[in-house]
């Protein structure tokens, strides 16, 4: 059982795209967390979001907390964005255990 | 500001051998956290810490155990290596709750042999 599914699992895209990568879970939310994975393996925290739509620089991150699902979409894509998208949400009432989706392995063709 | 630091970034060990993982933090977080990434698999909460002198279990505990003497360290100890320990190893701070960032150390690549 995956309390959080991410979509896909791997994306090509050629420069300057726009990509979308999904994410849906199946818990009770207070916020989401959008992580990005370097080729290096560092992870950096991208984005936290309880509602709405959040914006930095050429990364959007939107949720809908109604149906459970949350997107991060990247304009005017670059090499430098490949890396591992990961969603991430933390359990209610607790706020300090995250379940994790797997990942999106995106790679930016020049 | 060196965010968190662990180390070593890469290990191996044969079967049956011990090692400690020493993860520092210098934000004053309060809650540290331990997970494994393996392949095909999100992270996975081994141990985490909501303060300094305070443990807890996460999803997969087994064969791990952790130590908090100090609010800046989280220790993670393998006493007896197990080849399905081979894995990469994260260890996050977060000031706390739902709302609050993870900030991640560099991972240490372990092999168990």
């Amino acid at each position: 059982k995956n309390e959080v599914e991410q979509s896909p699992q791997n994306l090509t895209a050629q420069e300057g795209e726009f990509i979308t990568i999904n994410c849906s879970y199946s818990v009770g939310i207070s916020a989401l967390h959008w992580l990005q994975q370097h080729p290096g393996g560092g992870i950096v925290s991208l984005f936290m979001l309880s509602s709405g739509k959040k914006k930095h620089g050429r990364l959007i991150a939107t949720i809908n907390i109604q149906e459970k699902h949350s997107s991060l979409h990247i304009t005017a894509s670059h090499p430098r964005d490949s890396a591992v998208y990961i969603c991430a949400v933390p359990l209610l009432f607790t706020g300090n255990q995250f379940y994790f989706g797997t990942g999106t392995s995106l790679t930016v063709i020049p | 500001n060196a965010g968190v630091t662990q180390t070593p970034k890469f290990r191996v060990l044969k079967t049956g051998q011990s090692m400690t993982l020493l993860c520092a933090q210098d934000m004053n977080h309060e809650y540290m956290y331990w997970y494994r990434q393996d392949p095909g698999m999100g992270l996975r909460l081994i141990h985490y810490s909501v303060g300094e002198g305070t443990t807890a279990k996460g999803e997969v505990p087994d064969g791990y155990n952790v130590s908090r003497l100090k609010k800046q360290n989280f220790l993670l100890g393998l006493e007896s290596a197990a080849p399905s320990q081979t894995s990469v190893y994260f260890c996050a701070s977060s000031p706390g709750g739902s709302y609050s960032p993870l900030h991640f150390g560099n991972g240490t690549r372990l092999t168990v042999t």
